[in-house]
């Protein structure tokens, strides 16, 4: 059963435009949530995290948001630029780290 | 240069014959984990360890094996691959548990 689930395989954005990539997950006792970016040949790159007390994050262009009661996760990336056409993975972390299956963004010129 | 090496890159090997995956940090982690990444499946756990002498089995262990002898290295073993296990291996470290993992470039595996 999946305990992080990312449901739209792949997502295409506009350059300049908001990027909105989704992410739910089953475990009440996960207290951190990650995101990462991975380009083709490389190993994933950490992107993003969000304590479970929180329910924003900044960094840059990027903002997760944590919603708890909907065990929902989102990652916003604000403006989209080519180089972040990538695959985002959502992870989530009690003792180890569990990742969704993630999200292939392009992002068109 | 803080970086995760993981040592071949590619390899094709044959049923049966035992290989092992290296994995070295130089960030002084005490978090170490293997994963493999297959299509339309995402990342998957093998293995992790905690410290030193601590490990654990993630989602997938089985038909691997590891060790933690020292904190900088995390091999992977295959005792007897099988054609199951041709995918996409991933070394990770990470500081603590409230920090993100750095990943190794990756060794793309093909058992025939």
């Amino acid at each position: 059963d999946q305990q992080v689930k990312q449901n739209s395989p792949s997502l295409s954005v506009q350059e300049g435009r908001i990027s909105i990539l989704n992410c739910d997950y089953t475990n009440s006792m996960f207290d951190y949530f990650l995101w990462y970016k991975k380009y083709p040949a490389e190993g994933p790159t950490f992107l993003i995290s969000i304590s479970s007390i929180k329910d924003k994050n900044e960094d840059g262009r990027f903002t997760v948001f944590l919603n708890k009661s909907a065990k929902h996760l989102s990652l916003h990336i604000v403006p989209s630029q080519p180089g972040d056409s990538a695959v985002y993975f959502c992870a989530a972390r009690d003792d180890k780290i569990i990742f969704g299956k993630g999200t292939r963004l392009h992002i068109l010129p | 240069e803080a970086q995760v090496t993981q040592n071949p890159r590619y390899l094709i090997t044959v049923t049966g014959k035992k290989l092992t995956v290296t994995c070295s940090q130089n960030m002084n982690h005490e978090y170490m984990s293997w994963y493999r990444q297959d299509p339309g499946l995402g990342l998957r756990q093998i293995y992790y360890s905690m410290n030193v002498e601590v490990t654990d089995k993630g989602d997938v262990p089985e038909g691997y094996k590891v060790s933690r002898k020292e904190k900088r290295n995390f091999p992977l073993i295959l005792e007897s691959p099988s054609p199951n296990q041709t995918s996409l291996y991933f070394c990770a470290s990470s500081r603590d548990r409230s920090y993100g993992y750095t990943f190794g470039s990756g060794t793309r595996l093909t058992v025939v």
